[in-house]
């Protein structure tokens, strides 16, 4: 099975701030990895796809990039609405796991 | 509407059987993959499985495997997760998930509203 290890598990930061969610994978998945946004309650919804391609409706603040091993998600400008926990998910092989997940809050 | 609608909250006890279903509507049932992926209490998501409509096709997650079982029903664009004995353990929030794939992309575009499982011991 592919490993993947999100990190960190929580972090806060400020309204304004820019802030950066890792997930490594091993072994390599090309660039078949996905980030979901779940917020409180609710139901996940796809943030981006293929590492680095924005879903349809999200807020260009989001960002992806990565292939390989690491990938990075990037949230610039920081949003009270975008606290959240965020998971990355490979798709490159079964079962197609999520990462351990990242709280983000503001602080 | 594109949407996955799921069945309601379930109360049972352990070693019961269970099925809760998925309804999809606003696209062709048979077009991409459906299946489940499960939130316990407090804690992260796990990929369950998922299921080929149009030739039942079926990958499942080894920690699930030979516990649950994933059916879909075309004539009504329904999904199924079953559990012939339920445990204590079972006891989470399932989300109905579509898992495109397409040419040059894939992932989980369309989620249920969760249904929330608790199994008594």
């Amino acid at each position: 099975d592919i490993q993947l290890t999100q990190s960190p598990s929580f972090l806060s930061a400020s309204v304004g701030d820019t802030v950066t969610i890792t997930c490594r994978a091993s072994p390599g998945i090309d660039s078949h990895l996905a980030w979901y946004q779940q917020k409180p309650e609710t139901a996940p919804r796809l943030l981006i796809y293929t590492a680095s391609t924005l879903q349809n409706g999200v807020p260009s603040r989001f960002s992806g990039s990565g292939s390989g091993t690491d990938f990075t998600l990037t949230i610039r400008s920081l949003q009270p609405e975008d606290v959240a926990t965020y998971y990355c998910q490979q798709l490159y092989s079964y079962p197609h796991d999520f990462g351990g997940g990242t709280k983000v809050d503001i602080k | 509407e594109v949407q996955l609608e799921q069945s309601g909250t379930e109360v049972k006890k352990a070693g019961e059987s269970l099925r809760i279903s998925c309804k999809a509507s606003g696209y062709r049932f048979t077009d991409q993959w459906i299946g489940w992926v499960r939130q316990m209490p407090g804690k992260g998501l796990e990929w369950m499985g998922i299921i080929y409509p149009r030739d039942y096709s079926t990958r499942i997650g080894p920690s699930f495997e030979g516990h649950v079982t994933l059916s879909v029903d075309k004539s009504v664009s329904t999904a199924y997760l079953e559990w012939r004995s339920l445990r204590a353990s079972d006891s989470a929030m399932f989300y109905c998930v579509r898992q495109s794939y397409h040419t040059d992309w894939r992932a989980i575009d369309l989620w249920g509203q969760g249904t929330l499982v608790t199994v008594s011991s």
